[in-house]
């Protein structure tokens, strides 16, 4: 069984300040990581993902996320952040076994941006 | 092309009715998720299809079920509804592989409200 704790359910930052979304996760076996982001009333967008070989990870708007492996973390970050951002963020992992596709999230972090 | 589409958005139910939700995959998908979203619990895998034939549960009871179409369209149904089923009930597609190496797309929705 998997397990995700991010250790932070909201975190307020001011505009154009750097921000990073703790995810520490538990696992007995390989994982695949995913950042996912929820605007209000809306469905998940997948944020950027980790499946394998370079542990740093970017999306196009910014974000970057660094798989530790010793520290069973993929803490989420961003160099400076805008309005836009303002959203709930979910860290997920899921087996790396063939044919799995259940996802097991964390319980999600609100980043506030203030202007 | 169309993302996942889901019906309907929103629905007020009482305790006791059934409901059945409904979700469309982005076309050539073949794999279909279910996931509810609560304040309390985050967000909790519910079951997987593909090909018709449901390959993984997650952990709740048999009131809720599901099914999927030879056309992939999914739907879900919650029998005897208990006020704790308030959520919003997410659909995801995935093209069928190696397991979630490929991109879950999440559709918008389904906002259920039991009285």
């Amino acid at each position: 069984a998997q397990s995700v704790t991010q250790l932070d359910s909201q975190v307020p930052v001011f505009e154009e300040a750097p921000v990073e979304l703790r995810c520490n996760y538990s696992s007995s076996v390989s994982v695949y990581l995913f950042w996912y982001v929820q605007y209000p009333n809306q469905g998940l967008q997948l944020l950027l993902k980790y499946l394998s070989g370079s542990t740093l990870v970017k999306s196009i708007n910014g974000f970057e996320a660094e798989f530790n492996k010793s520290q069973t973390s993929f803490h989420l970050r961003k160099p400076s952040v805008h309005i836009s951002d303002t959203a709930e963020y979910f860290c997920a992992v899921s087996p790396t076994g063939a044919g799995s596709y259940q996802l097991t999230f964390g319980k999600g972090t609100k980043l506030s941006v203030i202007p | 092309k169309a993302g996942v589409t889901q019906t309907p958005r929103y629905l007020i139910k009482t305790r006791g009715q059934q409901v059945t939700l409904s979700c469309s995959p982005i076309s050539g998908h073949r794999s279909v998720s279910w996931y509810q979203q609560t304040p309390g619990q985050g967000l909790q895998f519910l079951f997987e299809y593909f090909s018709e034939t449901q390959r993984n549960k997650g952990n709740f009871p048999g009131r809720f079920s599901g099914r999927q179409f030879s056309n992939s369209r999914s739907e879900m149904n919650v029998s005897t509804l208990e006020l704790g089923d308030s959520a919003l009930y997410l659909c995801a597609s995935s093209l069928p592989g190696t397991g979630v190496g490929n991109t879950i797309y999440f559709g918008e929705g389904s906002w259920l409200t039991v009285v």
